[in-house]
């Protein structure tokens, strides 16, 4: 069965601007969470959706943003950049109403660089 | 509060054991796994284990967890080159927060 997809592998923005990262889970899976990868922080989470709901979201500023669709599809958006936000940003599925038992399944990742 | 610590790096010879060490604060934690991430990759599940088990083997993988020091470890029996990469220890606390909490990692070095 496929694994967990994120769009797009690679990213370069500008500094203020915004950016949309995707991730579809594997097919059955429900819960979706995002983490933030950065040498100095390591991993950080960001926000976890279950059935459209967000149900916990991570320390960060209200410019990171998500939504979960109908078909468990997941995106993420951070809106005025900064050089900061570099990081690889990584999606996680899981299968279980209730997230954790079995672990995660991640996707490769989204490589985001601000310039 | 909520922390995982692990050494940051490790070095062993191919065919030796490895064994990287791992302690967790939440002694809710239900689940606590070893997650792999090679060089541009996401994390691989490796192996997890329940609260309740003190050891749990999976072919070259031994993982071992005492509750009371909140210390979880993960042997691996003769070490590959192919082993060389990032392991993470992660803890899922069981109080509905809904996300898994990572250690910083430990790079594994496999010298040849």
């Amino acid at each position: 069965k496929a694994g967990v997809t994120q769009t797009p592998r690679y990213l370069i923005k500008t500094r203020g601007q915004q950016v949309t990262l995707s991730c579809s889970p594997i097919s059955g899976h429900r819960s979706v969470s995002w983490y933030q990868q950065t040498p100095g922080q390591g991993l950080q989470f960001l926000f976890e959706y279950f059935s459209e709901t967000q149900r916990n979201k991570g320390n960060f500023p209200g410019r990171f943003s998500g939504r979960q669709f109908s078909n468990s599809r997941s995106e993420m958006n951070v809106s005025t950049l900064e050089l900061g936000d570099s990081a690889l940003y990584l999606c996680a599925s899981s299968s279980p109403s209730v997230s954790g038992g079995d672990g995660y399944t991640f996707g490769s990742g989204t490589r985001l660089t601000v310039v | 509060g909520e922390d995982v610590e692990q050494s940051l790096f490790l070095s062993v010879r191919e065919g030796d054991s490895s064994v990287i060490n791992c302690t967790y604060t939440d002694s809710s934690s239900t689940y606590l796994y070893w997650y792999k991430q090679e060089p541009g990759a996401g994390l691989q599940l490796l192996t997890y284990i329940f609260s309740n088990m003190d050891m749990k083997q999976d072919q070259r993988l031994t993982v071992l967890l005492n509750k009371k020091d909140k210390h979880l470890s993960l042997r691996i029996a003769d070490t590959q080159t192919g082993d060389s990469a990032i392991y993470f220890c992660a803890e899922f606390p069981n109080t509905g927060g809904f996300k898994t909490i990572f250690g910083a990692g430990t790079r594994l070095f496999v010298k040849a």
